[in-house]
């Protein structure tokens, strides 16, 4: 596809459930991140991919999240025994290379909401 | 101390008035710096990004870096309804065994030009 697709856009999931969040990147962008934006927040970092290595998972805010990307392409971000807490927007992101560069634009998917009741 | 800080605003302008938006970072070896429009309930889009200290001028945008205040800022010229919206402002802290692109975001100002 042209940009990043990410599904589903829209979840309700009830206290305890898990959840699956689904990030298609640019085609051949060596680099993907998860965001965690939270109402009137800006986007929290998560974790990073360089093609299918987990380099950076510093930002994942508890055991419960678990983010991975098999075949360097597709990656899902999984919640486990979702909580109130958890609501939010989870972005997915990708550039093509992967140093910071003037040349080298993260771009951003539309995100995946993410309600907790 | 939040390693990226904006103003939350709302900033308001009138139709064709100068906005201006504020950042400041606080580690001093961040190299890159990221300006993103988010509408609401939108993703964010990169506007302007600058490396080096100075102005750096694209339309009616204008990034400014200052390392040593360790601020940056975004000035937008003839301002217009459609520029409504959250403005971000983010900051590549490199670090680590490689520079891998991670983007610091601040909160965003939203900004509100009004007709």
């Amino acid at each position: 596809g042209a940009g990043v697709s990410q599904s589903p856009r829209y979840k309700v999931a009830k206290r305890g459930q898990d959840v699956a969040l689904r990030c298609d990147p640019i085609s051949g962008h060596v680099s993907l991140f998860w965001y965690q934006q939270a109402l009137g927040q800006g986007p929290e970092f998560l974790t990073y991919f360089q093609n299918e290595a987990q380099l950076d998972k510093s930002g994942l805010p508890s055991d419960r999240f678990f983010a991975e990307r098999p075949e360097g392409s597709v990656s899902t971000l999984k919640i486990q025994r979702t909580q109130q807490e958890d609501s939010a927007v989870y972005l997915c992101a990708s550039s093509l290379w992967v140093q910071a560069s003037s040349g080298n634009t993260i771009y951003f998917g539309e995100g995946s909401w993410l309600t907790v009741v | 101390q939040k390693e990226v800080e904006q103003n939350s605003g709302p900033l308001s302008v009138p139709e064709g008035a100068i906005a201006s938006l504020n950042c400041t970072y606080s580690d001093r070896g961040s190299q890159s710096f990221f300006w993103y429009r988010q509408y609401s309930g939108k993703s964010p889009e990169l506007i302007m990004f600058i490396y080096s200290n100075g102005d750096k001028e694209d339309g009616r945008f204008t990034a400014q870096l200052n390392k040593a205040s360790q601020y940056v800022s975004l000035l937008i010229r003839d301002s217009q309804p459609s520029d409504s919206a959250t403005y971000l402002c983010a900051v590549n802290i490199p670090g680590g065994s490689s520079n891998t692109g991670k983007l610091i975001f601040g909160q965003g100002t939203t900004l509100q030009v009004k007709p």
